[in-house]
């Protein structure tokens, strides 16, 4: 089976643009999950997606926000961008996003605010 | 918040060697999963254990859980230079869905 795969690999925006990324989870995996790694901040949950609805979110500013449609592939959106935002982003699917399933991540995006 | 806190931050072995990293959690988890990043790249998962599990194999990896003491820690056998890279333990606490909690991670570097 193909992993996780996320598009784009790179990413360079300016301040206040909006920027969306792309997920396809592996293939019959419905759990999609979206985290922000930093090196000041480390790995943070953002939000879960489980059959196109949001069961879980993380604290983030409502600048973040996410969907996911009826294939399981997951975007999420960062409005009015801030230099802080800069950051891989990863996403993770998994069968079914319950306790007792692994978690497999994509090659994350790797955003540059400037 | 991190609830994970990995020990040590950084190790440094010689090929052939042994590597132990623990983990300390905070809150009650229904698993811990330990993963892999190579520079700066996605996460690679390595193991599950469950909280009704003490000790999981996969290969060269040995994992312990203690629920009592909220720790884990992770054995790589007869480490490599491929091994080299940054460790992380991640708790999941949630009752529904997902939402796992990741440690600082333990940079390892296996000298050739």
């Amino acid at each position: 089976k193909a992993g996780v795969t996320q598009t784009p690999r790179y990413l360079i925006k300016t301040r206040g643009q909006q920027v969306t990324l792309s997920c396809s989870p592996i293939s019959g995996h419905r759990s999609v999950s979206w985290y922000q790694q930093t090196p000041g901040q480390g790995l943070q949950f953002l939000f879960e997606y489980f059959s196109e609805t949001q069961r879980n979110k993380g604290n983030f500013p409502g600048r973040f926000s996410g969907r996911q449609f009826s294939n399981s592939r997951s975007e999420m959106n960062v409005s009015t961008l801030e230099l802080g935002d800069s950051a891989l982003y990863l996403c993770a699917s998994s069968l079914r996003g319950d306790r007792g399933y692994e978690q497999y991540f994509g090659p994350g995006t790797r955003l540059t605010v400037t | 918040s991190q609830q994970g806190e990995e020990d040590p931050q950084a190790l440094s072995i010689q090929e052939g060697e042994n590597a132990t990293m623990n983990c300390s959690y905070k809150t009650s988890i229904n698993n811990l999963q330990w993963y892999r990043q190579n520079s700066g790249r996605g996460l690679v998962h390595l193991i599950l254990i469950r909280s009704n599990e003490r000790e999981k194999h996969s290969g060269r990896l040995r994992v312990t859980l203690d629920t009592s003491k909220k720790s884990s820690s992770l054995l790589i056998t007869a480490s490599r230079a491929a091994d080299t890279a940054s460790y992380f333990c991640a708790t999941d606490a949630g009752t529904s869905g997902s939402r796992l909690t990741f440690g600082e991670g333990t940079q390892l570097t296996v000298n050739p």
